[in-house]
């Protein structure tokens, strides 16, 4: 079983729709990341959530700390966000962390 | 201010060789991560260094696998006797602080032939 789950697996949208990728989790955590990959590249690192919610540009990341869940949204969307999108969680203890197997968005002009 | 830098980005070696990963992080990081992303699965921890100390190695195979951040120089992640299952994506990722926000080099593709 994998701590952390993702929903959908691939998400196929039209350029201006608005978007949102699910990442629910089993084990408390100290902070959950949001990790975008796109094909062939590197990840890199969007938000670090431990409550709350946080706003950079398009993207919303938010968290429910309760309910064990997150959401990432992307408004007015683009073919250029068509990545991958990784959700990460750092447990309350040891030092490991725990990825979902991500969500494959691709944004059709 | 140059981000974390992976070298080689592409690397193949046949098997039994053996295959030498570098990352040098962030200016003023001391943390480093070092994650392995197999072909159609999610990244998985290996292993979490700082300077001159393995602190947490638990996702580290036993055996073939090691890794060091020596005090002057790159992080090495290093795999001896290479075979067909250990190709994939080699990430490294870098912190100013245990756990904080980190940023992650563009990976090192190893295959083995």
């Amino acid at each position: 079983k994998n701590e952390v789950e993702q929903s959908p697996q691939n998400l196929t949208a039209q350029e201006g729709e608005f978007i949102t990728i699910n990442c629910s989790y089993s084990v408390g955590i100290s902070a959950l990341h949001w990790l975008q990959q796109h094909p062939g590249g590197g990840i890199v690192s969007l938000f670090m959530l431990s409550s709350g919610k946080k706003k950079h540009g398009r993207l919303i990341a938010t968290i429910n700390i309760q309910e064990k869940h997150s959401s990432l949204h992307i408004t007015a969307s683009h073919p250029r966000d068509s990545a991958v999108y990784i959700c990460a969680v750092r447990p309350n203890t040891g030092n490991q962390f725990y990825f979902g197997t991500g969500t494959s968005l691709t944004v059709i002009p | 201010n140059a981000g974390v830098m992976q070298n080689p980005r592409h690397l193949v070696r046949r098997r039994g060789q053996e295959a030498r990963l570098r990352c040098s992080p962030m200016k003023g990081h001391s943390h480093v991560y070092w994650y392995r992303q197999l072909p159609e699965e999610g990244l998985k921890f290996m292993v979490y260094l700082q300077k001159e100390n393995i602190i947490d190695e638990s996702g580290m195979p036993k055996e073939r696998f090691s890794a060091e951040f020596p005090k002057e120089g790159p992080s090495i992640l290093r795999i001896q006797q290479v075979v067909r299952g250990d190709s994939a994506a080699y990430f490294c990722a870098s912190s100013p602080q245990p756990w904080d926000e980190a940023f992650f080099g563009q990976g090192t593709r190893l295959t083995v032939v």
